[in-house]
């Protein structure tokens, strides 16, 4: 079964502007993490942003931002005055205590000037 | 911060050429890292999980024989693509992370481009 689920293959947004990349994940462990990864075409993974199940407050870095619904499963992330540079791959992944991470499919932001 | 070493970033070469590709962590121990494929636009398939000092875990799929993995110290896993075919060119990644620290993210090399002709 699909532990992450990224429904959106490719997102567009204006510069400047807000984006929500979706995310949800399914595990019956209460003690998980969640990871944001940014991958530009060059290949390389960029570790962006890092929500713990236990953590009461959202994540944030800097225009990063984790919208964390346990009850919903979801963990979207929002990157806010979005830049030329942030055009590229995103992955959302889960890594249960003690466990391998999982990756979702990706969704590829392509930020328009 | 951690960071890991992957070497080359490109190899072409020709069918049946073995290729090693090797991952370093470079200011950490990492008596565990993690070998992915990647395919164009597509996310990271697991391949195996090189454990220092003992036979990697391969994911069900993953040819043993073809992929031999060794971690043979506490900074230095290397991939071995055997008599290589086309088939197998693709985008190999190797991570690692800091033990028993689960709130860590994974730390990443920056990726073999591979290509067999």
């Amino acid at each position: 079964a699909q532990k992450i689920t990224q429904t959106q293959p490719g997102m567009f947004v204006q510069e400047k502007e807000a984006v929500t990349l979706d995310c949800t994940y399914d595990t019956s462990d209460p003690s998980y993490g969640l990871f944001w990864y940014k991958q530009p075409s060059s290949g390389e993974m960029i570790f962006l942003i890092y929500q713990g199940s236990y953590d009461q407050q959202n994540a944030t870095e800097g225009r990063y931002s984790l919208n964390f619904q346990k009850a919903r499963k979801s963990a979207n992330l929002v990157i806010s005055a979005s830049q030329l540079g942030d055009s590229a791959m995103y992955f959302c992944a889960m890594r249960e205590e003690g466990s391998k991470s999982t990756f979702g499919d990706g969704t590829t932001l392509t930020v328009k000037p | 911060g951690a960071v890991v070493s992957q070497h080359p970033s490109w190899v072409i070469c020709k069918s049946g050429t073995s290729v090693k590709i090797e991952c370093r962590s470079l200011d950490f121990q990492a008596t565990t890292m993690f070998w992915y494929r990647q395919f164009p636009k597509q996310s990271l398939m697991l391949m195996a999980t090189s454990n220092e000092g003992s036979k990697a875990t391969y994911e069900q799929g993953v040819e043993k024989d073809k992929f031999l993995i060794n971690h043979a110290s506490l900074t230095l896993s290397t991939l071995t693509v055997t008599s290589a075919h086309p088939e197998d060119s693709s985008f190999y990644i190797c991570s690692a992370i800091l033990e028993g620290r689960d709130n860590q993210p994974q730390h990443f090399g920056d990726g073999t481009r591979l290509s067999i002709l």
